[in-house]
Parts: C-alpha cells; sequence; structure tokens
C-alpha cells in the first residue's frame, strides 16, 4: 500500500463548529506532516510528528491542533477557525530522504 | 531573496518537445531536492529526487543538479497536453524534516 489517505475530501464548517480531519498511511513511515495550500501558492508547512511526537509546530493558531494517535494515523483537529482558514489541508508522510508523499487533501471552506 | 525560486511561467510548449523547468536555491547546506507535479485541484505527486550533481533519468523525466551553481532543473521530453500543471521544486537538509518550496512554474503544453 503506497497511499496516503485523507477524509474528508471536503468540509464546510462555520466558526463556531469543531470538526477533525484525519490522514492514514500504511506504508510505515515514521514522519507525518501537515501542510496548507492556498490557491496558486505552494504547500505551507503546519506540523510535523516524528516518531509519533511533534516535532515541529510552525507557529500555528492554537485553534489547529494536531493529534497522533498512533503511527499510522494523523488528526487535525478544529476550533473556531476564520474564512482565511479555508485552504486545502494536505497530509504527508515521509521515511527516508525519498521524500515526502501527499494524500488528496481536505478541501476546507470556513463560512 | 526566496530561498527557492521558480519562474512562475506559464511555460508554454508544442506537444512533442522538450520542456525545461528550472530551479535555484540560496541555502548551500541544501543536500536533496525534490521535484512534484500538481495539477489543479490536485495534491503534489512526488515524480524525481535527485541527490548528486549530475543527471538522472526516470523515463520521460530527467532532473539535473549543479550544486556549485545551486541550480537544480527537470527536463520533460516528448511533452503531453498531459504533462499541464504546476512544477514545483523544494529542497531540505538532511538534518531536517522541512521541504522548502519554490511558487511553482506553470507548464501549458499546447496540442
Amino acid at each position: 500500500d503506497t497511499e496516503v489517505t485523507q477524509t474528508p475530501k471536503h468540509l464546510v464548517m462555520g466558526m463556531t463548529n469543531k470538526k477533525s480531519l484525519k490522514c492514514e498511511q500504511h506504508m510505515g513511515h515514521r514522519a507525518m506532516y501537515w501542510y496548507k495550500q492556498k490557491a496558486k501558492k505552494p504547500p505551507e508547512l503546519m506540523f510535523v510528528y516524528s516518531y509519533e511526537k511533534l516535532s515541529i509546530n510552525e507557529s500555528v493558531p492554537s485553534r489547529f491542533s494536531p493529534e497522533c494517535p498512533n503511527s499510522s494515523l494523523l488528526n487535525l483537529h478544529l476550533h473556531a477557525l476564520q474564512p482565511e482558514d479555508s485552504a486545502l489541508y494536505l497530509c504527508a508522510s515521509s521515511q527516508s530522504e525519498r521524500g515526502q508523499f501527499f494524500g488528496p487533501g481536505t478541501r476546507l471552506t470556513v463560512l | 531573496q526566496k530561498e527557492v525560486e521558480q519562474n512562475s511561467g506559464p511555460l508554454s510548449v508544442p506537444e512533442g518537445a522538450i520542456a525545461s523547468l528550472n530551479c535555484t536555491y540560496s541555502d548551500r547546506g541544501s543536500q536533496s531536492f525534490f521535484w512534484y507535479r500538481q495539477y489543479s485541484g490536485k495534491s503534489p505527486e512526488l515524480i524525481m529526487f535527485i541527490y548528486s550533481n549530475g543527471d538522472k533519468e526516470d523515463g520521460r523525466f530527467t532532473a539535473q543538479l549543479n550544486k556549485a551553481s545551486q541550480y537544480v532543473s527537470l527536463l520533460i521530453r516528448d511533452s503531453q497536453p498531459s504533462d499541464s500543471a504546476t512544477y514545483l521544486c523544494a529542497v531540505k537538509r538532511d538534518s531536517s524534516y522541512k521541504l522548502i518550496f519554490g511558487s511553482g512554474t506553470r507548464l501549458l503544453v499546447r496540442p
């Protein structure tokens, strides 16, 4: 299995809602990532988990809360988001220096 | 100066031609170099990685690296309309999980 899967594909939420994005990989990769991508911009790193521990937090607002329940799963909990948080949220995983593999993304719209 | 620079394009080439995509980087400590292809509305797909100076070929794709000039390129031979996408260059240090992305070059292959 060489895929990174993400659910849901699309999410619409209000500014007072709480929702979660989910990511799963079964490649045995020990590093997992959350990125945010706005239209016509490159992906922007948010968080890195290495061996299930948070390794990098790129000064992301606390309304985004990551969680790594086990080596295959990565969640991103969302609360009190703003309309400017609307974007494509990408999960990725990596094991070696051979690059990061991205999931299909969750298209998030905050109303 | 941006850490990773790419011409935003669009680069327009006729079908069957060679498309040449270029990328320069500023961090001399960069050790791994990646090319991602991203179709509109989709997630980035890793198509090539290169670590050593010189050329690396994979099918119609050739990555070229010149660390002295801090330059990495991607050649696409026999370009097809299906190659029309945005190509993202990314670099990283071996000691870091962080991929530093360029802003991407949009490639259009005309039938």
